[in-house]
């Protein structure tokens, strides 16, 4: 079946640590983004990517770092200069003459 | 900039009929969607609209005004599985980037 699958669903991280969210999809969607959800917010917007090997910053990009070497990955960094990383992460992609975002199930990330 | 104004919580009782209101301030309109995500669990597609008027898809309709820079979403024969956050969002520009607003908690009870 066709769809975005992140991983993993739940990681703990510790202080000062990097760590990377996977994001993969099979619906031959050009564009996709990663959001951030914090509890009872809605979606913001962290990087998105709309072709191959370019992306760009999102509304909050600071402290996330992101690749696009194939159209069927999107993997996102959280690096340790992201002050506050404890969150929901969901992945999206859309054709580019499309209408429907089709998420991912999310990541839920802790820094203990 | 973008923003979407949404109203934070709506609370109904099973069977009721619910109207949840979205309005807008953006360049370069291109259309309003709206997704329904559960506790915990992904956004879902709803509907979208591009043009003023009322689309119904079953239980669930939404309109949109462009002129006033405004929309709803309508839920009818509530029922308790409706219980979840509603959100938002507009294409604009030329990047065609999705932007969505804080969401509207639904609460249902029976």
């Amino acid at each position: 079946d066709g769809g975005i699958t992140q991983s993993p669903k739940y990681l703990f991280r510790k202080e000062g640590q990097n760590v990377t969210l996977s994001c993969e999809q099979n619906l031959n969607h050009d564009a996709m983004y990663w959001y951030r959800q914090d509890p009872g917010q809605g979606l913001r917007l962290i990087y998105y990517s709309q072709i191959v090997n370019d992306f760009q910053k999102g509304d909050i990009a600071e402290g996330y770092s992101v690749s696009r070497e194939k159209k069927e990955s999107f993997p996102l960094t959280v690096t340790s200069a992201q002050k506050n990383p404890t969150a929901f992460y969901l992945c999206a992609s859309t054709p580019n003459s499309g209408n429907t975002i089709y998420f991912g199930e999310g990541s839920w990330l802790t820094v203990v | 900039g973008q923003s979407l104004e949404q109203p934070s919580e709506v609370t109904a009782v099973e069977g009721a009929i619910v109207q949840i209101n979205c309005t807008y301030q953006t360049s370069g309109f291109y259309g309003l969607s709206w997704y329904q995500q559960h506790d915990g669990g992904a956004p879902t597609f709803l509907s979208y609209n591009a043009l003023d008027g009322l689309e119904e898809t079953g239980r669930f309709s939404s309109f949109l005004s462009r002129s006033d820079s405004y929309g709803y979403l309508l839920l009818q024969e509530l029922q308790m599985k409706d219980s979840a956050s509603y959100f938002c969002a507009v294409k604009s520009g030329g990047s065609y980037i999705p932007t969505f607003g804080r969401g509207t908690s639904l609460i249902v009870h029976p």
